[in-house]
């Protein structure tokens, strides 16, 4: 089967850094993404991971280890506008599937 | 300038009815796609489809149909609406399976 798992809710201030979390099951693993959707939105990639790592891309980073079936995704600074749902999502071996987990909603405070 | 966009953005219908919804892409992408976000927001992928292959998830009931008149272009189709069928219809475009993927804006499908 295929699973994916993320917190439902995070809350964070403004300026701080914030971690989310994303464990995966999948028949097959060819690339892990993160993408952002703000409410009434679509969703927006932000980071591609398919080795093991850090992908560092501004405020964003993603890090992937596929032995452990983990990812996460790290906000730095904080904004206001990063409130939004991450949704983390893998793509199986044969790359015409893509598992999308639940997401997690963040919410960033004053 | 629009890269994914999709029509129309709501849609209230009946029971019954038989709709459909249009998506085009101007990214010169080869593979688009159809995805389905219910109330939980779960995104779900429906249908993949390169210009040659389609895949279709094996949940989607076949009420719901592809149809590309060209690689532009990715309609879906549906028979016979159910109320659970009411959700956001997210299409997408990438370059070939391996690229990122470009979601257009959404359609919201309501069944009364």
């Amino acid at each position: 089967g295929q699973n994916i798992d993320q917190p439902t809710e995070m809350t964070a201030t403004e300026g701080a850094i914030v971690q989310i979390n994303c464990t995966y099951q999948t028949s097959g693993f060819n690339g892990l993404f993160w993408y952002q959707q703000h409410a009434g939105e679509a969703p927006t990639f932000l980071s591609y991971n398919v080795l093991d790592g850090l992908e560092e891309k501004g405020r964003f980073s993603s890090f992937l280890s596929r032995s452990k079936g983990y990812s996460y995704l790290l906000l730095k600074e904080l904004q206001m506008k990063d409130s939004a749902s991450y949704l983390c999502a893998v793509r199986d071996n044969y790359g015409q599937n893509f598992v999308f987990g639940p997401g997690t909603r963040l919410s960033v405070l004053p | 300038d629009t890269a994914v966009s999709q029509t129309p953005k709501y849609l209230v219908t009946q029971m019954g009815n038989d709709k459909s919804i249009k998506c085009e892409q101007n990214l010169g992408h080869d593979t688009m796609y159809w995805y389905k976000q219910d109330s939980k927001k779960f995104l779900k992928i429906m249908f993949s489809y390169n210009n040659k292959e389609l895949i279709i998830n094996e949940t989607v009931p076949n009420r719901f149909s592809p149809k590309s008149p060209d690689k532009a272009h990715l309609n879906l189709h549906i028979n016979s609406l159910e109320l659970g069928d009411s959700a956001v219809y997210f299409c997408a475009s990438s370059n070939t399976y391996t690229d990122t993927q470009y979601f257009g804006p959404g359609t919201r499908l309501t069944v009364l």
